[in-house]
């Protein structure tokens, strides 16, 4: 199994550009994330799915949408980028039962992108 | 607000050291806790904790989980080079959503 698998892996955009991050999974899992992570800090939620053609906001959804048409993949979009876009962002995934008090499994990542936006 | 809040920031110790690293959480409908390892690139799960006061082990590492003061250890004995990495923690307190600490950055010289 490949994992999580993100594409690029770096990439430098230019203020107001737009651009799709890739994430795909082939472990089958039904939970998939979109995270940001800034120098020195935590990850961020951007956006979660709990399965396919259902997505939701996270922490800090503003500026980004994603879609997921399948169960492997889950792109990132960022329509207008602006400087505080710059960050790495990583993509996960996990299985979860979907009961109310079971807890979802442990997440597995992908290496990240990182980006800048200048 | 969900908030998880890890202790100390940063932490530098020699090699045999032993380290204990804090993550304290506010959340409510509390299912989870864990505990990440993140050397250059993506975080690698470490623990899960669910239940309070049984510890988790693996290796030199261990954690427990205190659900009534609302917090979670980390231990590392014996502490060598190849632990220098940030520790995250992570508290799901809604299916699919976990927030997460700010880590603590471990550096273990020789």
């Amino acid at each position: 199994n490949a994992g999580v698998t993100q594409t690029p892996k770096f990439r430098i955009l230019k203020i107001g550009q737009s651009m799709t991050l890739q994430c795909t999974q082939d472990m089958n899992h039904n939970y998939m994330y979109w995270y940001r992570q800034d120098p020195g800090m935590g990850l961020k939620l951007i956006y979660y799915s709990v399965g396919a053609g259902i997505t939701d906001k996270g922490e800090v959804p503003n500026g980004y949408n994603v879609s997921r048409s399948t169960t492997e993949d889950f792109p990132l979009r960022l329509e207008l980028a602006a400087p505080s876009q710059t960050s790495v962002y990583f993509c996960a995934s996990s299985y979860s039962m979907g009961r109310p008090i079971v807890p979802t499994d442990t997440q597995y990542f992908g290496p990240g992108t990182r980006l800048t936006v200048l | 607000e969900d908030k998880v809040v890890q202790s100390p920031l940063s932490l530098v110790v020699h090699e045999g050291d032993t380290v204990t690293l804090n993550c304290s959480y506010e959340v409510t409908n509390f299912r989870s806790l864990l505990w990440y390892k993140q050397e250059k690139k993506a975080p690698t799960f470490l623990f899960m904790l669910t239940s309070s006061g049984i510890e988790k082990k693996s290796g030199r590492l261990s954690s427990i989980l205190d659900k009534k003061e609302l917090f979670s250890i980390l231990n590392i004995t014996a502490t060598q080079t190849g632990d220098s990495a940030i520790y995250l923690c992570a508290v799901e307190a809604q299916a699919g959503k976990s927030t997460f600490g700010d880590g603590t950055t471990l550096t273990v010289k020789p």
